[in-house]
C-alpha cells in the first residue's frame, strides 16, 4: 500500500528565496509521480509529472527531483513570488498499474511580499 | 476550452436530498475519476471508469452511484445526503495507462445542512 508524507505542512518564506518542498513515499515500484497546486477554493494544477525513468523534470523556475530508490522527490521553486501562495500536493499511482493517485496531505506555503 | 469541468461549483443542500455532480471532460481521455477532498484537506479516489466501465470502487457508500454515459462524461449521483457528505468533490481525468497526467476539474464545494 502506497503511503505519501509531504514535510513541512506549512512554510512560509519572504520573496525572492528558493525553497524546496518535499514528498517521500513508502513503494518505490512507482511509475510516475506528480506535483500539483491547489489554490484557494480552486482546482487542482497539474505542474510537472516525472516519470520513473527520470531523475529530474524542469518547468519553469520549478524542478522536480525523483529518487525512487530513497522514496523521495523534492520541488525546487527558484526565486518565489507572492504568486506562487498555494498549496502543493504530490501524487503517485497507487501501485500495481493502477491509475488511481494517492496522495500527499500538502504544503501550504506563503511567500511574503 | 476548460479541460475538465464540473458542475455546479458549489451546492448547498439539506440532508436526505438526492443531487447529481456532472463532470465533463474534452481531452479526449479514457478514464475519469472522482476524488472527495474531506475538511483536512485530505484527497482520496472515490471511483474510476476507463471506457464507461467502473475498474475502481473504493470503499464508498453505495448512496454514491456514478454514472459514465459516454468516456467524456462522468456523473455522480448522491442519495439521501447525510452532513458527513460535506466536501469539495473533484473531478479527473487521463489515459489512465500507468505513467500519464492527470488532469483536475475545479472542484464542487457540497455543503449539507
Amino acid at each position: 500500500k502506497q503511503e505519501v508524507t509531504q514535510i513541512p505542512a506549512a512554510l512560509s518564506v519572504p520573496e525572492g528565496e528558493n525553497l524546496v518542498l518535499n514528498c517521500s513515499f513508502t513503494d518505490s515500484a512507482i511509475y510516475n509521480l506528480q506535483w500539483f497546486r491547489q489554490d484557494p477554493g480552486k482546482g487542482l494544477t497539474s505542474l510537472l509529472l516525472i516519470q520513473s525513468s527520470q531523475r529530474e523534470q524542469t518547468s519553469g523556475r520549478l524542478n522536480a527531483s525523483l529518487d525512487k530508490s530513497s522514496g523521495r522527490s523534492t520541488l525546487y521553486i527558484a526565486a518565489s513570488q507572492p504568486g506562487d501562495s498555494a498549496t502543493y500536493l504530490c501524487a503517485l499511482p497507487r501501485g500495481g498499474g493502477s491509475e488511481k493517485l494517492v496522495f500527499g496531505k500538502g504544503t501550504k506555503l506563503t511567500v511574503n511580499p | 476550452d476548460t479541460a475538465v469541468s464540473q458542475t455546479p461549483k458549489y451546492l448547498v443542500t439539506q440532508m436526505g436530498n438526492d443531487k447529481s455532480i456532472k463532470c465533463e471532460q474534452n481531452l479526449g481521455h479514457d478514464t475519469m475519476y472522482w476524488y472527495k477532498q474531506d475538511s483536512k484537506k485530505f484527497l482520496k479516489i472515490m471511483f474510476s471508469y476507463n471506457n464507461k466501465e467502473l475498474i475502481i470502487n473504493e470503499t464508498v457508500p453505495n448512496r454514491f452511484s456514478p454514472k459514465s454515459p459516454d468516456k467524456a462524461h462522468l456523473n455522480l449521483h448522491i442519495n439521501s445526503l447525510e452532513l458527513g457528505d460535506s466536501a469539495v468533490y473533484f473531478c479527473a481525468s487521463s489515459h489512465g495507462q500507468g505513467g500519464t497526467e492527470a488532469f483536475f476539474g475545479q472542484g464542487t464545494r457540497l455543503t449539507v445542512v
